[in-house]
């Protein structure tokens, strides 16, 4: 079975500051492992994923995020927040075979402050 | 990359009608279709997975008869709320999967259904 913890409901941080979402998973099979991040009343939009390869992703928007197998963790970290950041971000965990199903975290809500 | 539909992107309707939302991958084969479900400030719960020409598999808790979903095609998946109701009101998102690894699901923008 698989499963993924966010481990923050929300996180506040100042403009110009680093940005650190917290995501841990479980999975009984080698995982891939995705962030999407959706803004208010919008669909969602595939930030970057992890499939068995480089360990340390880049993404878009100069989100990237590091998959720690020993750690069970897929952390999203950006150096530099800008206000356009303020969000949802959901981490996503997928068992690599095509009968599983893609788990959601319950989700980080960002938010920027000046 | 890969791009999924849906339609309408927003519906209202009256209590006790039905609504129906379409999901289309648009230039891809779609193997395997999800419908979630988003209450405001919350995950995406998945409902139901679909796979072409079969009858779709309703996750725990999920009203089949009240949810219907059809996937007549490889690019064509419909969800219908049947005899909708206030409590019905959500934020629809459908995905789409195509054949061979990473099996990553594409995600449609999502249908905000309104029952009045």
């Amino acid at each position: 079975a698989q499963s993924v913890t966010q481990l923050d409901s929300h996180v506040s941080v100042s403009e110009g500051t680093p940005v650190l979402l917290r995501c841990n998973y479980s999975s009984s099979y080698s995982p891939s492992l995705f962030w999407y991040v959706q803004h208010p009343n919008k669909g969602l939009q595939l930030l970057l994923k992890y499939t068995s390869a480089a360990t340390l992703v880049k993404g878009i928007n100069g989100f990237e995020a590091e998959f720690k197998k020993s750690e069970t963790s897929f952390h999203l970290t950006k150096p530099s927040a800008h206000m356009s950041d303020a969000a949802e971000y959901f981490c996503v965990v997928s068992e690599n075979s095509s009968a599983s199903k893609i788990i959601f975290g319950s989700g980080t809500r960002l938010s920027i402050r000046p | 990359g890969a791009v999924v539909s849906q339609h309408p992107s927003w519906v209202i309707c009256k209590s006790g009608t039905s609504v129906k939302i379409e999901c289309r991958s648009l230039d891809f084969q779609a193997t395997t279709m999800f419908w979630y479900r988003q209450f405001p400030k919350q995950s995406l719960m998945l409902m139901a997975t679909s796979n072409e020409g079969s009858k779709a598999t309703y996750e725990q808790g999920v009203e089949k008869d009240k949810f219907l979903i059809n996937h007549a095609s490889l690019t064509l998946s419909t969800l219908t709320v049947t005899s909708a109701h206030p409590e019905d009101s959500s934020f629809y998102i459908c995905s789409a999967r195509g054949e061979g690894g990473p099996y990553e699901q594409y995600f449609g923008p999502g249908t905000r259904l309104t029952v009045t």
